[in-house]
């Protein structure tokens, strides 16, 4: 157990659906990063969250956003789901933006 | 933005040999560099990782080496096992981690 949480596991959606994937960080740990990991995509990152406030945006499309709660954990939120979000989607986090990541196991979206 | 770029993607060794996975980054400005591996059905796991202060950074059968002017990295496993067969990840940071594309391991018993 890495120590961050993230749920659910597995998802399986229709096209054009929204979902909610969450993360619970690391204790301590102030930061968040979101990645999507496809085949042919390696590990893309989307966003990074300090301590509450979005610090930078990567590879993110318009549909998905995300938020830090006062708690520090997580939510991804992806709408107008297409066959294409199909991934795996993993929550990082670290004890400042500087340090090294700590993974959580993942949600494997699937989209039908 | 930073460009990792990683090969082999694919590697396959005799239990007991080495093997040597390698990266190249563009942005001088990247200071750590972290490996990650990464088993089937799990999230990476930070094996080990180097500062670009230093050159190179062992532990136990792993090592990593680090060429600053070349922009230049990488992994070394000695004494493969079976248990070392997944993907490894190198990535380079400067504000957030950029990852290459990942080489998938086979140790062969």
């Amino acid at each position: 157990d890495s120590g961050v949480t993230q749920t659910p596991k597995h998802l399986i959606t229709a096209t054009g659906q929204r979902v909610t994937l969450r993360c619970s960080p690391r204790s301590g740990d102030l930061s968040v990063y979101w990645y999507q990991q496809s085949l042919d995509q390696g590990l893309q990152f989307l966003i990074h969250y300090y301590n509450g406030e979005e610090r930078a945006k990567g590879n993110i499309l318009e549909r998905f956003s995300a938020q830090q709660f006062p708690d520090l954990h997580s939510e991804l939120n992806l709408s107008s789901l297409e066959l294409g979000d199909s991934a795996l989607y993993f929550c990082a986090s670290s004890v400042e933006g500087t340090a090294g990541y700590t993974f959580g196991s993942g949600t494997r979206l699937t989209v039908v | 933005g930073e460009n990792v770029e990683q090969h082999p993607s694919t590697l396959s060794v005799q239990e007991g040999d080495s093997a040597v996975i390698k990266c190249t980054y563009s942005d001088s400005a990247s200071n750590y560099f972290p490996w990650y591996k990464q088993e089937l059905g799990k999230g990476p796991q930070l094996i080990i990782d180097i500062r670009s202060n230093v050159g190179e950074k062992k532990d136990q059968r792993i090592a990593v080496t680090l060429n600053k002017t070349a922009k230049h990295f990488s992994l070394h496993i000695t004494e493969t096992q079976p248990e070392d067969s997944a993907v490894y990840f190198c990535a380079a940071r400067t504000r957030e981690v950029t990852f290459g594309i990942g080489t998938k391991l086979q140790v062969i018993p």
